[in-house]
């Protein structure tokens, strides 16, 4: 059983580059949310998709959007990337049905934006 | 304004002894409090959860005890091991929604 995946494991951008991160979730799961989480802090909370629809959103600017597919699968993209943008990116899949509360997390992605 | 607090930041236990770390949270709607353990490089793992109708949860060596009145819950690993040593979140959510996080506790156990 294919745990959640991400892609690619690591990037480099430079500022006002656009960027696109992928997310494969857990199979069964159905609803996909992403994290920033910044080097020695924990992981901030971006937004959540679910039947292709974003469903909650953290306090994030505009720049940051995102989209869910078909078979659940999820990309984030980010826009006019600052160097504050630098960070891990975190995928966690849920099942809906089953509550969200059991999210289970990627590897990751590491932007670095120089 | 972090919804949760953490602490310690860091946290070093000899092998075998106790580690214990704190959450404190304010938000009274939470209803979810899930541990996570990360290893460097890796995504957070969930490790233990435990919701506002028991005090204690015991899985293995970690035990959650949470106080509903105080708004206070810890993560208590017993027998503490080398391959312990990582980087524990607390979390909380209010059902469906999305999750706080706390600052991250760096965990190490001396052999």
């Amino acid at each position: 059983d294919a745990g959640v995946t991400q892609s690619p494991t690591h990037l480099i951008k430079t500022r006002g580059q656009q960027v696109t991160l992928r997310c494969s979730p857990k199979s069964g799961h159905d609803t996909v949310s992403w994290y920033q989480q910044a080097l020695g802090q924990g992981p901030q909370f971006i937004f959540q998709y679910y039947e292709e629809e974003e469903r909650q959103r953290g306090n994030f600017p505009d720049r940051f959007s995102g989209h869910q597919f078909p078979n659940y699968s999820s990309e984030l993209n980010v826009n006019a990337l600052l160097l504050g943008d630098s960070a891990l990116y975190l995928c966690a899949s849920s099942f809906r049905l089953t509550g969200t509360d059991t999210q289970y997390f990627g590897p990751g992605t590491r932007l670095t934006v120089l | 304004q972090q919804q949760v607090k953490q602490s310690p930041q860091s946290l070093i236990v000899q092998k075998g002894g106790i580690s214990i770390i704190n959450c404190a949270y304010e938000n009274t709607a939470f209803d979810y409090f899930p541990w996570y353990q990360q290893f460097p490089g890796k995504g957070p793992a969930l490790l233990i959860a435990i919701r506002p109708d028991v005090s204690e949860k015991k899985e293995g060596r970690f035990t959650i005890s949470f106080n509903k009145s105080a708004k206070q819950f810890s993560l208590h690993i017993m027998d503490s091991q080398p391959g312990d040593s990582a980087t524990y979140f607390c979390a909380a959510s209010n059902t469906g929604n999305q999750f706080y996080f706390g600052t991250g506790t760096s965990l190490t156990v001396i052999p």
